[in-house]
């Protein structure tokens, strides 16, 4: 079967930075994307992976081992705003995408 | 409109009723989707559509059908609801150029509650 795993809560304060992991097991593999979702919004997306490495876009990066079938995504300087959950979703052999359940992060002043 | 929008944004149904969740986008994106989101479980694909007139089972297809009459509306009807559907949809779309970059966006979600 298929699985994508991720912690279901993590707490940070304002201003540290956090790391989310993300564990897959899929047929095949695409790509790995990560979504911000904030409570009673749909997702929007993050960040997607298909090599192996580190992809930084501002305060968000996320890294990403094939071989490991592990990902991170890493979130700096952190901002109330950023309290929201993170979606973690692989793209299989046929395309389409699995959803890990998510990561609710709540952000402590 | 812009993006992808969805109606009604939520929704009380009595158990037996007949309910059809619209979704409409505008960005002419090949592929659309249909998931549920209940608490804990992530999201889940109830059915898709790569191209206009074909669709396709997802993971939590019984009690759901769609349609795919043209490019811009993907609707999803409950035939007879049941108080399991109680959850919130989302529908998806994504241009599906043939490289693994592309990206699903989401409409805002209609909340569904069957009693």
């Amino acid at each position: 079967g298929q699985n994508i795993d991720q912690p279901t809560e993590m707490t940070a304060t304002e201003g540290a930075i956090v790391q989310i992991n993300c564990t897959y097991q899929t047929s095949g593999f695409n790509g790995l994307f990560w979504y911000q979702q904030h409570a009673g919004e749909a997702p929007t997306f993050l960040s997607y992976n298909v090599l192996d490495g580190l992809e930084e876009k501002g305060r968000f990066s996320s890294f990403l081992s094939r071989s490991k079938g592990y990902s991170y995504l890493l979130l700096k300087e952190l901002q109330m705003k950023d309290s929201a959950s993170y979606l973690c979703a692989v793209i299989d052999s046929n395309y389409q995408l699995i959803w890990g359940a998510g990561t609710k992060l709540i952000i402590k002043p | 409109i812009a993006g992808i929008t969805q109606a009604p944004t939520s929704q009380i149904l009595a158990a037996g009723r007949r309910m059809t969740l619209r979704c409409t986008q505008d960005m002419r994106h090949n592929a659309m989707y249909w998931y549920r989101q209940d608490l804990g479980l992530g999201l889940r694909l109830i059915h898709y559509s790569n191209t206009a007139g074909t669709t396709g089972k997802g993971e939590v297809p019984d009690g759901y059908s769609v349609s795919r009459a043209n490019t811009d509306d993907f609707p999803l009807t409950l035939a007879s609801a049941v108080p399991s559907q109680t959850s919130v949809y989302f529908c998806a779309s994504m241009e599906t150029s043939g490289t693994p970059a592309d990206t699903q966006y989401f409409g805002p979600g209609t909340r569904l509650t069957v009693l």
